[in-house]
């Protein structure tokens, strides 16, 4: 059974780079591809990207300049890495596993860190 | 981006009544589309995988349908468990994206 862990800051800076671990338990990292959505408060839902334990990458279009996403095989964990953050990038933010092809079937996610944006 | 549009946004329903959320893609997405439940302060789970394939240890009361551009997630007999906000998400094209959510109350 997949078990995912969000750890990180929950207060971030405007302008300071957001970062994020997930710990992964339960499955070889080279089962699954890694994904990172987010849920600002009251909104809906927002995939940021994937990475295989290849080291292979995919972002979302509209995060790509500011987004990257690594993966550490020996220590069965992922990491986000968000920079120039604002307001808009407080956010719920879940790791997710997918056993498809890094964009299909999110199942499980983490329980969800939140992260504020404020000075 | 594809954009999923849910309708109704929230829906308030009898316990037993039976519930239907639609979802519509802005394009063809074949039969690409998944569904999701978010309960109160929890994170999302997935519920049905390929428009109707439903997950392993989801009660049967829950059923999905369509394809192209055109879905329905069927909730039969509404529980006080079943309250909760229930996400499309398509993932025909890069980005996958979702739905702006439907949230179900007992009524």
């Amino acid at each position: 059974q997949v078990q995912l862990e969000e750890s990180g800051p929950g207060l971030v800076k405007p302008s300071e780079t957001l970062s994020l671990t997930c710990s992964v338990s339960g499955a070889s990292v080279i089962d699954y591809y890694w994904s990172w959505i987010r849920q600002p408060p009251g909104k809906g839902l927002e995939w940021i990207g994937y990475v295989y334990y290849s080291g292979n990458t995919n972002y979302n279009p509209s995060l790509r300049s500011r987004v990257t996403i690594s993966m550490d095989t020996s220590k069965s964990q992922f990491s986000l890495s968000l920079t120039s953050v604002t307001a808009a990038d407080t956010a719920i933010y879940y790791c997710v596993a997918d056993r498809g092809s890094g964009w299909s079937w999110f199942d499980p996610w983490g329980q969800g860190t939140p992260v504020i944006v404020s000075s | 981006d594809i954009q999923m549009t849910q309708s109704p946004s929230s829906l308030s329903a009898s316990v037993g009544d039976g519930v239907t959320i639609t979802c519509q893609a802005s394009q063809d997405i074949k039969h690409y589309l998944n569904w999701y439940q978010q309960q109160p302060g929890k994170a999302p789970r997935l519920l049905i995988s390929d428009a109707s394939s439903l997950k392993t240890g989801v009660p049967s009361r829950f059923s999905g349908s369509g394809s192209g551009t055109d879905f329905t997630l069927a909730i039969s007999s509404l529980q006080p468990e079943d309250v909760a906000t229930y996400y499309c998400q398509q993932y025909d094209v890069l980005p996958p994206t979702f739905g702006q959510g439907t949230k179900v109350e007992i009524k």
